[in-house]
């Protein structure tokens, strides 16, 4: 069976410093993967997707940047983080294009 | 882009009571999901259904993919049915890849 596995789970970064946050797909092949943000409130909102290895498209102009180094890998980053880049980052996967499945987060706090 | 309602916003109930959410969305979808946040804020799947109608326990949805809305069921209501319910849909356009639109959610507390 599939799985996803994202890491780490909390985080407390300060201004300014870089940050880098790791997502892995077990047990499929060649899955579109996605970062979702969700601030603090409700609604979920898309950041980046990959359909495949290097191919990164981006929903939002933003801090964050996204890689694909490897087929079921998907790196969230950022070189300078800002008070607004705090929220609650999910990966997730599907079979392109079904059913989305995802990660437990990342709890990211810039102070 | 693709625009997702949901209501009620929020909604409290005693535990063993009856509950409809609604989710309403503005173009052609390809894929509909309701996820169900727990309090560590994992999204649980609970149904994947772009059209017709599934039950899964004391869950069910209907997704009138026409009219498009989607309703999910909550019978005998339970104090861990509460959180967060979400909506989200596909736009059915060639490009999307399959990314979701998510509406606002629907705060659910099951009081014992």
């Amino acid at each position: 069976s599939q799985t996803i596995h994202q890491w780490p789970a909390t985080l407390v970064q300060p201004v300014g410093s870089p940050l880098s946050l790791e997502c892995t797909v077990e047990g499929t092949s060649n899955p579109n993967l996605y970062w979702y943000r969700q601030a603090a409130g409700r609604g979920l909102q898309l950041l980046f997707y990959s359909v495949g290895i290097g191919q990164i498209s981006s929903e939002v102009p933003q801090n964050l940047s996204a890689s694909r180094p490897q087929d079921r890998q998907f790196i969230l980053s950022s070189k300078k983080l800002l008070l607004s880049d705090s929220g609650f980052y999910l990966c997730a996967w599907s079979p392109p294009p079904t059913e989305a499945f995802f990660g437990q987060g990342t709890r990211l706090t810039v102070v | 882009g693709i625009q997702v309602e949901q209501s009620p916003p929020d909604l409290i109930l005693q535990e063993g009571a009856n509950s409809t959410l609604r989710c309403n969305f503005s173009d052609s979808v390809n894929n509909l999901q309701w996820f169900h946040q727990n309090p560590w804020g994992q999204l649980i799947n609970l149904f994947y259904i772009p059209s017709g109608t599934k039950q899964n326990g004391r869950l069910s949805a209907t997704t009138v993919a026409t009219e498009r809305y989607s309703l999910l069921y909550i019978s005998s209501s339970q104090t861990t049915d509460s959180g967060v319910y979400f909506c989200a849909v596909g736009d059915a356009g060639g490009t999307s890849y399959g990314k979701l639109t998510f509406g606002q959610g629907t705060i659910l507390t099951v009081h014992p």
